[in-house]
């Protein structure tokens, strides 16, 4: 099965600074690749499909690019509400397998 | 609105069974397949299962196949995942979830979960 490693797994950030998150795939996935973010207690919610495509409604502070299997989400000005983890999930083939997540808090 | 609304999770015995159950609505419940997602305590999200909208297909998990079955039945919009020779590891928060466009795709709505605690 093809694997999605995250990183980091953790970062602190200021409100205003520029995250930058990582998920690299084992195999070509092509832009078969998702973004999630989840607040403690509530479900995981999709903001980026497609590698760099933003579901509607989603604050276009957030980005995503992609460069073979290395896959990127940006944040580009860090809020209070963007706390808690953050989730990459591949798509091209079953399963579809998550990232292990990188947890962001406030510094 | 989308909503989705599981129900079912309880506390089973180690290979014990159980039904969870998942009602859908704000949206055209026969264009979309459906998946099963689980999370652990402490851990990240696991897909588990997913099915067509026709309900003619079927996909699972390895941790799944062979002990869970997912089903789908149109006409009430509901979506189950029957699980049977629970283990320990089975133990989490079961979410249901709508896929965006097609069988194979991310997960655009989630419900809110049922815990599945299985413990003697």
């Amino acid at each position: 099965d093809i694997q999605v490693t995250q990183s980091p797994s953790s970062l602190s950030a200021s409100v205003g600074d520029r995250v930058t998150i990582t998920c690299r795939a084992s195999q070509a996935i092509d832009n078969f690749l998702a973004w999630y973010h989840q607040k403690p207690g509530y479900a995981p919610k999709l903001l980026i499909f497609a590698a760099w495509h933003l579901l509607s409604g989603v604050p276009p502070r957030f980005s995503g690019s992609y460069s073979g299997t290395e896959f990127t989400l940006t944040i580009s000005s860090l809020q209070p509400e963007d706390v808690g983890t953050f989730y990459c999930q591949k798509y091209d083939s079953f399963p579809l397998s998550f990232g292990g997540g990188t947890r962001v808090d406030l510094k | 609105e989308v909503q989705l609304l599981e129900s079912g999770g309880a506390l089973v015995q180690p290979g014990g069974s159980l039904r969870l159950s998942c009602a859908a609505s704000g949206f055209t419940f026969t264009n979309f397949a459906m998946s099963w997602v689980r999370q652990a305590p402490g851990k990240g999200p696991e897909w588990i299962s997913v099915i067509s909208a026709s309900g003619d297909k079927t996909d699972y998990a390895e941790s799944a196949r062979g002990r869970f079955v997912i089903a789908r039945d149109n006409p009430t919009k509901m979506v189950f995942l029957q699980m049977d020779s629970l283990g320990v590891d089975d133990t989490a928060i079961y979410y249901c979830a709508k896929v965006k466009d097609d069988y194979r795709r991310p997960l655009d709505y989630w419900g809110q979960g049922t815990l599945v605690t299985v413990s003697s």
